[in-house]
């Protein structure tokens, strides 16, 4: 059976540092997609970045790079210079198999001080 | 390019009364597919649609169902309602099974 697991419930970073969020992920399907969704207090979902599992190299777009270690089964978000407006849930989710759904860890709340 | 599209934003039912939630996906998407989202559970997959089909389908009693219509707009019913039900109902589309979700903004449940 597919699984995300998030162990961290929250986390504080200070204003423009750079924070790490964890997830590590089960799987038996070789092809799979790793993604980080940002969720504020509004509800909606935003996706921010995705990993396949073939890929090479670490996913990034622009202050969002995620940190695939295919070997280990981790996919953390690395968040650089964090902002006051980065505050939120943030997911790891995982799509893969003939499943055809994606499932969720169940998130961590980010906290940026000023 | 407009995103997806839910309605109704929020809406409040009384126990044993049913409930239609609407999805509109973005524009070429084919694939839609549900998530109930509360605070205890976390977000849970309902069900998901392809090409009016219905592909997998979560863990949820019958009182949940969904539909696909051949312009690939959704819509997900829940009967009976129970207080349990109150949750965050989101909706995503995706161009097909294999690619990146996008959410809309979802529909906030309250079973009074």
């Amino acid at each position: 059976a597919q699984k995300i697991t998030q162990t961290q419930p929250g986390m504080f970073v200070q204003e423009k540092e750079a924070v790490t969020l964890d997830c590590t992920y089960d799987t038996s399907d070789p092809s799979y997609g790793l993604f980080w969704y940002k969720q504020p207090s509004s509800g909606e979902m935003i996706f921010l970045i995705y990993q396949g599992s073939y890929d090479q190299q670490n996913a990034t777009e622009g202050r969002y790079s995620l940190n695939f270690q295919k070997a280990r089964k981790s996919a953390n978000l690395v968040i650089s210079a964090s902002q006051l407006g980065d505050s939120a849930m943030y997911f790891c989710a995982m799509r893969g198999g003939r499943g055809f759904k994606t499932i969720f860890g169940a998130g961590t709340r980010l906290f940026v001080k000023a | 390019k407009a995103g997806v599209t839910q309605t109704p934003r929020y809406l409040i039912k009384t126990r044993g009364q049913q409930v239609t939630l609407s999805c509109s996906p973005i524009s070429g998407h084919r694939s839609v597919s549900w998530y109930q989202q509360t605070p205890g559970q976390g977000l849970q997959f309902l069900f998901e649609y392809f090409s009016e089909t219905q592909r997998n389908k979560g863990n949820f009693p019958g009182r949940f169902s969904g539909r696909q219509f051949s312009n690939s707009r959704s819509e997900m019913n829940v009967s009976t309602l129970e207080l349990g039900d109150s949750a965050l109902y989101l909706c995503a589309s995706s161009l097909s099974s294999e690619n990146t979700i996008y959410f809309g903004e979802g529909s906030w449940l309250t079973v009074v």
